[in-house]
């Protein structure tokens, strides 16, 4: 069972709204991750964040906006997306980013599709 | 960027063994992980490897070899419930994963 949460696990919007992506961890952990799995794509990451700070965005259009209150949990806000966007979100934690051998465990993913 | 091949998809028989391969290019290495994902669910961690060698895990063991900048996952004794999605992936030099697209593995009866 992971100690990785994420909600919704299903997410139809269209490009007009706005919704949010919540993931939480409950290992203890001080990074979190975002990453986006469109089909027969190896995963690309979106954001980190290490200690409640952003410290990696990985070119990522302003139309997600993470945000991350404490060490727990992680958000992703979505407005205005397009209809490339649809994929699947996995939120991601481990012990710290940086050096050393972190392993990061995975969330099970936010289903989205952008009408 | 970084480069980290595998192949797509492989098919093998129930109690049979398959190997996955994962070649890298990247810049640097500091260590190499590989994930199981089955269908709508998490990517679960298998194993990881930093120094040259064998280690084995129960049925899984990976194999790393950093000279040649490749890497592979053996799965023996196969079962229906191994089939699923394997993700190699590779932390660079600035400690970033990198992921290959995943092979997917289907076990047959």
């Amino acid at each position: 069972e992971t100690g990785v949460t994420q909600t919704p696990r299903h997410l139809v919007m269209g490009m007009t709204n706005k919704k949010s992506l919540k993931c939480e961890q409950h290992l203890g952990h001080n990074a979190m991750y975002w990453y986006k799995q469109s089909a027969k794509k190896p995963l690309e990451l979106m954001f980190v964040y290490n200690f409640k700070e952003q410290t990696e965005n990985n070119s990522v259009p302003s139309r997600f906006s993470p945000e991350c209150p404490n060490s727990s949990h992680l958000f992703l806000h979505l407005h205005t997306l397009q209809p490339e966007d649809s994929a699947l979100y996995l939120c991601a934690s481990s012990q710290a980013a940086g050096e050393g051998a972190e392993t990061q465990y995975f969330g099970p993913g936010t289903r989205l599709l952008v009408l | 960027g970084q480069n980290i091949d595998q192949p797509t998809e492989m098919t093998a028989t129930e109690g049979a063994i398959v190997q996955i391969n994962c070649t890298y290019q990247t810049s640097g290495f500091n260590g190499l992980f590989w994930y199981q994902q089955h269908a709508g669910e998490a990517p679960t961690f298998l194993s990881y490897n930093v120094l040259d060698g064998l280690e084995e895990k129960g049925r899984f063991s990976s194999f790393l070899s950093r000279s040649k900048g490749y890497s592979y996952l053996l799965l023996k004794e196969l079962q229906m419930k191994d089939s699923a999605s394997y993700l190699c992936a590779v932390r660079d030099s600035d400690y970033k994963l990198s992921f290959g697209a995943g092979t997917t593995v289907t076990v047959r009866a």
